[in-house]
């Protein structure tokens, strides 16, 4: 099956710093989903991005399907940015998510 | 509109007892899909249907069934728990627009099996 592969695995960061998350993909995708899972465990949709780029507020996604990789930006960041971020390829005839390990980010205030 | 709901929030479970864990989803998805997550890692997939009737498994099936006889709920069930089996489990749901609009995430269920 396809694998995802994040990077890095971890992230600290001052308050109002500014980051750049990665994520690989194997194969080709239906479509890619971002989350943010908080620090009480709930996972929260960012984006989903098959292609192109898209942006909400500070926070903006790129994916170059071409290329299998997906890259989150978070500007001007926030002690409430803390938390793990996921990126999940959809594929396969079944639609099913495939996730990567995640990056835990820290912002220090 | 409630999204999709997971039931129990919070479980203890004896080495060797069943349970059945809830997912429920009031938009009509013909998607739903069950997810562990153990400490430090992503999640990986149990088991997945892609509509009423239709099951199969994912990555880590053992240890678990499901059914779904009815497009609004699709329980996990644990035949014999066991410790391995403590995780946080997530129930996700998506329409057929899954590939522009993606899934859908519970709030998640926590086991732990002593």
């Amino acid at each position: 099956g396809i694998q995802v592969e994040q990077s890095p695995p971890d992230l600290i960061l001052q308050e109002g710093a500014n980051s750049t998350l990665r994520c690989n993909f194997s194969d080709s995708v239906n479509n890619l989903q971002w989350f943010h899972q908080n620090p009480w465990g709930q996972l929260i949709n960012l984006f989903y991005i098959p292609s192109g780029t898209k942006q909400n507020g500070r926070l903006s996604a790129t994916t170059v399907a071409t290329e299998r990789y997906s890259l989150l930006y978070i500007s001007s960041s926030q002690t409430t940015d803390s938390g793990v971020y996921f990126c999940a390829a959809l594929s396969g005839s079944a639609r099913q998510l495939t996730f990567g390990s995640g990056t835990q980010l820290t912002v220090l205030p | 509109n409630a999204g999709v709901t997971q039931t129990p929030k919070f479980q203890v479970l004896k080495t060797g007892q069943s349970m059945t864990l809830q997912c429920a989803q009031d938009m009509n998805h013909e998607y739903m899909s069950w997810y562990r997550q153990d400490p430090g890692m992503g999640l990986r997939l149990i088991h997945y249907s892609v509509g009423a009737g239709i099951t199969d498994q994912g990555e880590v099936p053992n240890g678990y069934n499901v059914s779904r006889s009815t497009t609004e709920d699709f329980p996990l069930r644990l035949l014999s728990a066991a410790p391995s089996q403590t995780s946080v489990y997530f129930c996700a749901s998506g329409g057929q627009g899954v590939g522009a609009y993606g899934y859908t995430f519970g709030s998640g269920t926590r086991l732990t099996v002593v």
